[in-house]
């Protein structure tokens, strides 16, 4: 069964540090790899997505993410966190068919200044 | 392109009673997907219409809740007899078909039961 495990539920950093937001996936074939933001009482905002090519993909607001097939990961990055990058942020796995996207519990981040 | 436009952004109902949503999907989006989301997790798929057909419901979707989606535009979700365990954010999502298609989602629907 597909699934996504997000296993940070809550990351605070500091304005200007790194950032990495960890993503893993269980899924039978190859997936298509997304990641959302959503800021309080509103819906989700695509921030990237991972179909296939180079494992690298670069997004939305500075963030990027790899996709590791090895280690079924597809894990979020952004090199200087800004304050308004406090969020809830999601990962989400679909099939190549996309009737369905399997999202994870989401992991919460807080700047500070 | 006005994105995924959601009705109404909130709602108070008194437990027993019917809500209905409805969800603009964005023009050249043939699927549209509504997904519910409670505090502290992420959204849970409910059910998934390309075009006008209803292709996919979840377990979730329990025999009060119903959605259409007419000639295959606009969506709405009816949730009859309302429990408190509904309450919950309803989101809406379309996609154009295509296997590179990404979902887009609404600002969804706040629904509170009392």
């Amino acid at each position: 069964a597909q699934s996504v495990t997000q296993p940070d539920i809550h990351i605070t950093v500091s304005e200007g540090a790194s950032l990495e937001l960890r993503c893993n996936y269980s899924y039978g074939a190859t997936p298509y790899l997304f990641w959302y933001v959503q800021s309080p009482g509103q819906g989700l905002q695509l921030l990237l997505k991972y179909f296939s090519g180079d494992t690298l993909v670069q997004g939305i607001k500075g963030f990027e993410a790899e996709f590791k097939r090895s280690q079924s990961s597809f894990n979020l990055r952004k090199p200087s966190v800004h304050w308004s990058d406090a969020a809830e942020y999601f990962c989400a796995v679909a099939a190549y068919t996309g009737n369905q996207f399997y999202f994870g519990t989401g992991t919460s981040l807080t700047v500070i200044p | 392109d006005t994105g995924v436009s959601q009705d109404p952004r909130h709602k108070i109902t008194k437990r027993g009673q019917n809500v209905t949503f409805r969800c603009d999907p964005i023009s050249e989006h043939n699927r549209l997907y509504w997904y519910r989301q409670t505090l502290g997790q992420g959204p849970e798929f409910l059910t998934y219409f390309q075009n006008e057909a209803q292709l996919e419901k979840s377990r979730l979707l329990s025999d009060r809740f119903s959605a259409e989606r007419p000639k295959g535009s606009f969506s709405t979700l009816e949730i009859q007899r309302t429990e408190q365990g509904d309450s919950a954010m309803y989101l809406c999502a379309s996609s154009l078909e295509a296997t590179t298609g990404a979902a887009f989602f609404g600002q969804g629907t706040r629904l509170t039961v009392v």
